[in-house]
């Protein structure tokens, strides 16, 4: 079945360390999207990538870093310099730019104490 | 800038009734809308998208929602609602060079 695994479901750590969240896809989809979701906020762009080996800054960037060394996997890191990391992070594909839809993740609720 | 508004942050209905799910977008060119279902703790998934193709959009599990560019809506309806459509909804813009906008979600209840 093709579609994109995040892992793990729940992931908790203490304030101060990196983690990494992982994304990979099947769907041979050229674009790669991370997006935190935060209750009642709807879905804020992190990272994205339309290729691979380059990808761009979202809307609130500070504190993540990604890559996108393969085609179908792009993880995230949420650095200790992401001030309120605790939230719901969703990973997408699609077939190329804006206008395709996007297809999602199960995702990954981080909590950070 | 491209934006969405989403009016409701919860709706309930009874089952069986209409539902009716409002989305107002702004965007200076034209756009691509999409409405996508969200089921608690988990990703989203895709119910329609409006591409310029109809302006009347049919989607998975009964849903439609029509496009109407002098009110700049595409409201999501659903003839008679389910006990399984209770979730969390969320409209969405894009447009060609533009990259997709959500609204901050409506969370639909249906009543038994």
């Amino acid at each position: 079945d093709g579609g994109i695994t995040q892992s793990p479901k729940y992931l908790f750590r203490k304030e101060g360390q990196n983690v990494t969240l992982s994304c990979e896809q099947n769907l041979n989809h050229d674009a790669m999207y991370w997006y935190r979701q935060d209750p009642g906020q709807g879905l804020r762009l992190i990272y994205y990538s339309q290729i691979v080996n380059d990808f761009q800054k979202g809307d609130i960037a500070e504190g993540y870093s990604v890559s996108r060394e393969k085609k179908e996997s792009f993880p995230l890191t949420v650095t200790s310099a992401q001030k309120n990391p605790t939230a719901f992070y969703l990973c997408a594909s699609s077939p190329g730019g804006w206008s395709y839809e996007q297809y999602f993740g199960p995702g990954t609720r981080l909590t950070v104490t | 800038a491209q934006s969405v508004t989403q009016l409701g942050s919860h709706v309930s209905v009874s089952e069986g009734a209409l539902v009716l799910l409002r989305c107002n977008y702004s965007s200076s060119v034209p756009p691509y809308l999409f409405w996508y279902v969200q089921y608690p703790n988990q990703g989203l998934q895709l119910l329609l998208k409006y591409t310029s193709a109809a302006t009347l959009v049919k989607g998975i599990n009964g849903f439609e929602a029509e496009f109407k560019k002098s009110e700049t809506s595409f409201h999501l309806t659903k003839p008679s609602a389910h006990m399984s459509d209770a979730a969390e909804y969320f409209c969405a813009v894009s447009s060609y060079g533009n990259k997709l906008v959500f609204g901050a979600g409506t969370i639909l209840r249906v009543k038994s």
